[in-house]
């Protein structure tokens, strides 16, 4: 595609349901990233995969937070038992390869009621 | 602690009038310094990495360049066009190599 897609673009939850939030990279990107930015706010890093491989997770807040890539291209991040603090905009980016030039896609805005 | 630090928090511009975005990082062994724009309801969108002290890079009227310290993103003769937020963030290997530490940015509003 011509650039990271993430869907939903909204979401609305009740408190305790599950999420998954969808990204689908620019072909061909190896690494990807999930960011979570709270309004107002700079975005704060989750995860980071290199294709299929998730080499860092030490920005995921909790253990209901889970992430894969399990074909090495579209990734989902997925909240388990969603708390109120969980509603923000979740943002997922890819690049060739690393920090180089990352690309990043419009977000999905969660909010948990 | 804060390791990135963006000020002013916000500022107004009238069309045409120049200035500079601070951000200044505390981090030690500076792999590279980013600049992202944020319009609202968008991801950011990549606008340069800088890597060592002394480095400029230009694009239209924006002109990023670092010091050990902090880089500044110089807006020469803004257009209404380059209201949005900047955000910086950095890459260190105390944060990380994989992993962008970002500032909470710079909401700029150019007037025409």
């Amino acid at each position: 595609g011509a650039g990271v897609s993430q869907s939903p673009r909204y979401k609305v939850a009740k408190r305790g349901q599950d999420v998954a939030l969808r990204c689908d990279p620019i072909s061909g990107h190896v690494s990807l990233f999930w960011y979570q930015q709270a309004l107002g706010q700079g975005p704060e890093f989750l995860t980071y995969f290199q294709n299929e491989a998730q080499l860092d997770k030490s920005g995921l807040p909790s253990d209901r937070f889970f992430a894969e890539r399990p074909e090495g291209s579209v990734s989902t991040l997925k909240i388990q038992r969603t708390q109120q603090e969980d509603s923000a905009v979740y943002l997922c980016a890819s690049s060739l390869g690393g920090l180089t030039e990352a690309f990043f896609g419009q977000g999905t805005r969660l909010t948990v009621v | 602690e804060d390791q990135v630090t963006q000020s002013p928090e916000a500022l107004r511009l009238q069309e045409g009038e120049s200035s500079s975005l601070n951000c200044s990082y505390t981090v030690s062994g500076l792999r590279g310094l980013f600049w992202y724009r944020q319009d609202p309801g968008k991801g950011p969108e990549f606008l340069f990495t800088l890597y060592s002290a002394g480095e400029e890079k230009e694009k239209e009227r924006l002109k990023a360049t670092l010091t050990k310290k902090e880089s500044f993103l110089h807006i020469t003769a803004p257009k209404p066009e380059d209201s949005a937020t900047y955000l910086c963030a950095v890459q260190a290997p105390d944060t990380g190599f994989q992993k962008l530490v970002f500032g909470t940015g710079t909401r700029l509003l150019v007037s025409p």
